[in-house]
This record gives structure tokens, C-alpha cells and sequence, in this order.
């Protein structure tokens, strides 16, 4: 059964570092992984989706790579803004089966100003 | 081309009654899945349509709970005889299809139903 970690629960940083979220899944078999950051009381906004094939993805200041061998995954973030603040959630979606997401329980970020 | 909908966004019910949740895929979307998040906890998965046809309900609720995809109409998450233990966001997120394709298997996420059980 696929099982999705996320280290550390919650981070609390300065303006202007650069950080690092972590996802690890327990099954290798994925399909993709994709990261999403939320918004207290709001929904889901995708920032990167990683096919099974790729090693990772760019957009602006944020970076996702995937190891799927290692079962990890990393979301880097560049010169953290206090707009940054938010909950930073993976999924994977397994190769077996219907596709669903399976989640963590994410990374609550403060980026202080 | 408008995003997945859901309606309402916002639902109180009282503990024994109906809550019924809506969610419009995006156009040329047929497969939708239904999500939960409790207060303080992970999205997981509830359950996976096609037009008509139930896919996958692992994650539902073994009673109350149903779900269905007319071919004509939004999906509806039915929870009968809804409990303070229901209350949570419900999201709702549909994708192309499941072919090999890059993106097939994307899922588009709605804003989501906060239902409340008072």
C-alpha cells in the first residue's frame, strides 16, 4: 500500500531563504508526482507535476526532483517571499490501479517578513 | 474554458440530514474523483467515476456515503444522515482520461465544499 511522508510538518524561515520541502513515497511503481501548495481554507493550486520519466521540473523560483529508486522527491524553493506562506502538499499517483492521488499531509510554510 | 466546479462552497446541515455535493468537470473532462480532507488532515481519495459507471470506491465510506456520474449533468456526492464526523472539505478533480498519453492522467482540482454538521 503506498504511503506518502512529508518532512518536516511544518517550517518556519526569513524572508529570502531558500528551502527545501521533502516527499517520500513508499512504492517506486508511480506514475507521476505532483506538488500543490494550499491556502488556509482554500483549494488546490498545481505548481509541478513530475512524470515518472523526468528527474525534475522548473517553474520560476520553484524546483521539484524526483528519485523514484530512493522513493523521494524535493521541492526547492528560491528566495522565499512571505507570499510563499502556505501548506505545500505531494502526490504521487500509482502505476497500478485507477490513477488516484494518494497525498501527504503536507508541509505547513511561514516565511516570515 | 472554465475549471472544475463545485456547489455549493459552503453547506451546513444538522446531524440526520442530507448533504448533496456538486462538481462540474472541465469541458472534454469524463473522469471525476471525489476527495476528503478533515480538519487538520490529508486529502485521500474517496472515490473515481466515468460517465455512468463507478470505477473505483475504495475509499468510500462503507455506509451513507454514494456517489454517481450521470451521462448527462455534474457528479453528486450523496451523504445521507450526515454526522459531525462528516464534516470536512470535500474536493472534487477530473482529468481527460487515463491513456498514455502526457497529461492524460492530470487531475484538475475544484475549490472544494466545506461542509459543516452542526
Amino acid at each position: 500500500k503506498q504511503e506518502v511522508t512529508q518532512i518536516p510538518a511544518a517550517l518556519s524561515v526569513p524572508e529570502g531563504e531558500n528551502l527545501v520541502l521533502n516527499c517520500s513515497f513508499t512504492d517506486s511503481a508511480i506514475y507521476n508526482l505532483q506538488w500543490f501548495r494550499q491556502d488556509p481554507g482554500k483549494g488546490l493550486t498545481s505548481l509541478l507535476l513530475i512524470q515518472s520519466s523526468q528527474r525534475e521540473q522548473t517553474s520560476g523560483r520553484l524546483n521539484a526532483s524526483l528519485d523514484k529508486s530512493s522513493g523521494r522527491s524535493t521541492l526547492y524553493i528560491a528566495a522565499s517571499q512571505p507570499g510563499d506562506s502556505a501548506t505545500y502538499l505531494c502526490a504521487v499517483i500509482t502505476s497500478s490501479g485507477t490513477y488516484k492521488y494518494i497525498f501527504g499531509t503536507g508541509t505547513r510554510l511561514k516565511v516570515l517578513a | 474554458n472554465a475549471g472544475v466546479m463545485q456547489n455549493p462552497r459552503h453547506l451546513v446541515r444538522r446531524r440526520g440530514q442530507e448533504a448533496r455535493l456538486r462538481c462540474s468537470p472541465m469541458k472534454g473532462h469524463s473522469h471525476v474523483y471525489w476527495y476528503r480532507q478533515l480538519p487538520e488532515e490529508g486529502l485521500k481519495f474517496m472515490v473515481y467515476l466515468q460517465k455512468e459507471n463507478i470505477i473505483d470506491e475504495s475509499g468510500m465510506p462503507k455506509e451513507r456515503f454514494s456517489a454517481e456520474f450521470p451521462k448527462e449533468g455534474p457528479s453528486i456526492l450523496r451523504i445521507q444522515q450526515v454526522v459531525r464526523g462528516d464534516s470536512a472539505a470535500y474536493f472534487c478533480a477530473s482529468s481527460p482520461g487515463t491513456g498514455g498519453g502526457k497529461g492524460d492522467n492530470e487531475q484538475f482540482f475544484g475549490p472544494g465544499t466545506r461542509l459543516t454538521v452542526l
